[in-house]
């Protein structure tokens, strides 16, 4: 089975502080996603990446940076953490659309 | 932006009955559509796909695509206090998926 595995699946930070978010799969696929999911709103995507190196902004870019230095890792990072920013967060790594995302198991954000 | 649009619920069916899901979304060109489920606290996980026009059963499980009206639903036959959970509309754009805000399902025994 592929596994996406998600660092920590709770977190609390401070308003300003640099989070970092990391997300590492073990089925060498190239394609990975980060997502964040609010209540009503869904999931919406935030950045994603077919190769290493490579990142492409999704629909909600704005106070998010991302780093793929190698294929099995893609870290999210929080410049400046504010508190809008509060969400719960999914990796997610692809090989085909045919067998869908595999979604790591989500990391729980608040900042204060 | 791809929009795909869901009744976010909750649709409360008895055990045993047939819960309809529904989703619309708005690219005419889109070709390729998903159900997720998730269940609460957990991530969400793939169900179901469906290319073409018409019904695709899985088990208990039936998608139905209807292009011209830009139409999918998801039907899920002899509902089990196990199908509670959110279920996810997603569409498929080239290389990502857009996703619905969900619908959610409650099963009562």
């Amino acid at each position: 089975d592929v596994k996406v595995t998600q660092s920590s699946r709770y977190l609390v930070k401070r308003t300003g502080e640099k989070v970092f978010l990391e997300c590492v799969q073990d089925m060498d696929h190239e394609n990975m996603f980060w997502y964040r999911q609010d209540p009503g709103l869904g999931l919406r995507l935030i950045y994603f990446s077919y190769d290493v190196k490579m990142k492409e902004k999704g629909d909600i870019p704005e106070g998010y940076s991302v780093s793929r230095e190698k294929k099995e890792r893609f870290s999210l990072i929080l410049e400046s953490a504010s508190t809008n920013q509060t969400s719960m967060y999914l990796c997610a790594s692809l090989q085909d659309r045919g067998n869908g995302y595999t979604f790591g198991s989500g990391t729980r954000l608040t900042v204060v | 932006q791809k929009e795909v649009e869901q009744n976010s619920g909750p649709l409360s069916v008895p055990e045993g009955a047939i819960a309809s899901l529904n989703c619309t979304y708005s690219d005419r060109g889109s070709q390729s559509f998903f159900w997720y489920r998730q269940y609460s606290g957990k991530s969400p996980e793939l169900i179901m796909s469906i290319y073409s026009n018409g019904d695709k059963e899985d088990g208990r499980f039936t998608a139905q695509l209807n292009k011209a009206s830009q139409y999918v639903s998801l039907l899920i036959r002899d509902s089990q206090p196990s199908d509670s959970a959110t279920y996810l509309c997603a569409v498929w754009d080239f290389n990502k998926f857009y996703f619905g805000s969900g619908t959610k399902l409650n099963v009562k025994p």
